[in-house]
């Protein structure tokens, strides 16, 4: 139990365009999801948290109207990372908590997206 | 949250029990110590968490002094597959709050 998936796996695309990626809870339901970003070397950094049916909150320096946060549902959150440009190219990373049992204080991680902007 | 301190790196003998150390000093009396793991191009992986108690799970065992000021993550049997970073993270409850993810241990199995 407790499984996150994402998708795309990884993505190329070129400078310019907009890429979505979708988190999902599998097998329960996630009240707050959690973006983070992970450059070559580095560690997860906090992009934005995301509680259903609200408005992300974006940590300090991530742009909001470029990468924008949706969590319609207790099992989906997708970001989409409008007007990519090389910089971008990252491995984003998502994470769900839920709402009962052993989800309620453990946060569960997705596979991870690797963007590559070209 | 409070602040954790973790090596570097260690190493480890595949079949062998690793132990990852992590001090904590200023952890708080209702702060918890998570444990998290990396495995290369993965999204971490959850291992286990405690409060006080020892607690012991089917992929390890975290051992909390009783000044909770540091604790040891026990990996009894390591296999190749445990090379990962591991993550000690110390914070009040895991549900609504974001993960500071350290530099961690890097730890690497070697047969």
């Amino acid at each position: 139990g407790a499984v996150v998936s994402q998708h795309p796996s990884w993505v190329i695309c070129k400078s310019g365009t907009s890429v979505k990626i979708e988190c999902r809870s599998l097998d329960f339901q996630a009240t707050t999801m959690f973006w983070y970003r992970q450059f070559p070397k580095q560690s997860l950094m906090l992009m934005a948290t995301s509680n259903e049916g609200s408005k992300a909150t974006y940590e300090q320096g991530v742009e909001k109207d470029k990468f924008l946060i949706n969590h319609a549902s207790l099992t989906l959150s997708t970001l989409t990372v409008t007007s990519a440009h090389p910089e971008d190219s990252s491995f984003y990373i998502c994470s769900a908590v839920g709402t009962s049992g052993r989800t309620w204080d453990t946060q569960y991680f997705g596979p991870g997206t690797r963007l590559t902007v070209l | 949250d409070a602040k954790t301190t973790q090596p570097t790196s260690m190493d480890c003998a595949e079949g062998r029990a690793a132990n990852l150390p992590c001090n904590h000093s200023t952890i708080s009396g209702n702060e918890y110590v998570y444990w998290y793991r990396q495995i290369h191009s993965q999204g971490p992986q959850y291992i286990i968490h405690g409060l006080k108690n020892n607690e012991t799970n089917e992929m390890a065992s975290l051992i909390i002094t009783e000044d909770r000021k540091s604790s040891t993550l026990i990996l009894p049997h390591a296999t190749l597959r445990d090379t990962a970073v591991y993550y000690c993270i110390v914070l009040l409850t895991n549900s609504g709050y974001a993960l500071n993810f350290g530099k961690g241990t890097s730890l690497l199995v070697t047969p």
